[in-house]
């Protein structure tokens, strides 16, 4: 998976509590993406990054932040989880030139009961 | 970014080519087509673009009309690890670089 980790692949959580997903790639790439997949759905974008401590909003934001504070590292985190948040995550990379292929991670199944 | 339309659903036999087509009527001159494909719960995968002539590589060839308003994604000799759902997304040269992914042609080679 073109040197992309996510963690956890699993995780079960309730509802109310903090989640925290992390994407770390070892290709040195400057964007790093946020997806969530839905039965019936295609991927949505949630966040992106562009660099370090640079990260801006996709369509469907809410009730998600990100942060980037290193190449290597990008954070989802669902600060209060709800159950509309269950779903998959997947993580992408991408050089960010004008052929920008992006690379997916394994992606992390997230159940908010 | 322009939209693109694609069939639900096709099948094909093990060893025999399979063409996936794509509409995307209201591409615009800088847009790239990408084909991505998914195989059940995994991460999508990138498979091929093309901005205007016809793209092949390991995995597949990519023909796109002249108008560009279609294009075609085909899997020369396809076999039962081929199956998945593809996906056909227009992507702009804006600097957020995103995808927006519709909902894919899902794929079943045959036996």
């Amino acid at each position: 998976d073109a040197g992309i980790t996510q963690s956890p692949r699993h995780k079960v959580t309730e509802t109310g509590t903090p989640v925290t997903l992390r994407c770390h790639q070892t290709e040195n790439h400057r964007y790093m993406y946020w997806y969530r997949q839905d039965p019936g759905h295609g991927l949505r974008l949630i966040h992106y990054s562009y660099g370090v401590k640079d990260t801006d909003k996709g369509e469907v934001s809410d009730g998600y932040s990100v942060s980037r504070s290193k190449t290597e590292d990008f954070l989802l985190t669902l600060e209060s989880a709800t159950s509309s948040q269950t779903s998959v995550y997947f993580c992408a990379i991408s050089e960010g030139t004008a052929k920008n292929i992006q690379y997916f991670g394994a992606g992390t199944r997230l159940s908010v009961l | 970014d322009a939209k693109t339309t694609q069939p639900p659903s096709m099948d094909c036999a093990e060893g025999r080519a399979a063409n996936l087509p794509c509409n995307h009527s209201t591409i615009s001159g800088n847009e790239y087509v990408y084909w991505y494909r998914q195989i059940h719960s995994q991460g999508p995968q990138y498979i091929i673009h093309g901005l205007k002539n016809n793209e092949t590589n390991e995995m597949a060839s990519l023909i796109i009309t002249e108008d560009r308003k279609s294009s075609t994604l085909i899997l020369p000799h396809a076999t039962l690890r081929d199956t998945a759902v593809y996906y056909c997304i227009v992507r702009g040269t804006d600097s957020s670089y995103k995808l927006i992914f519709g909902s894919g042609t899902r794929l079943l080679v045959r036996p």
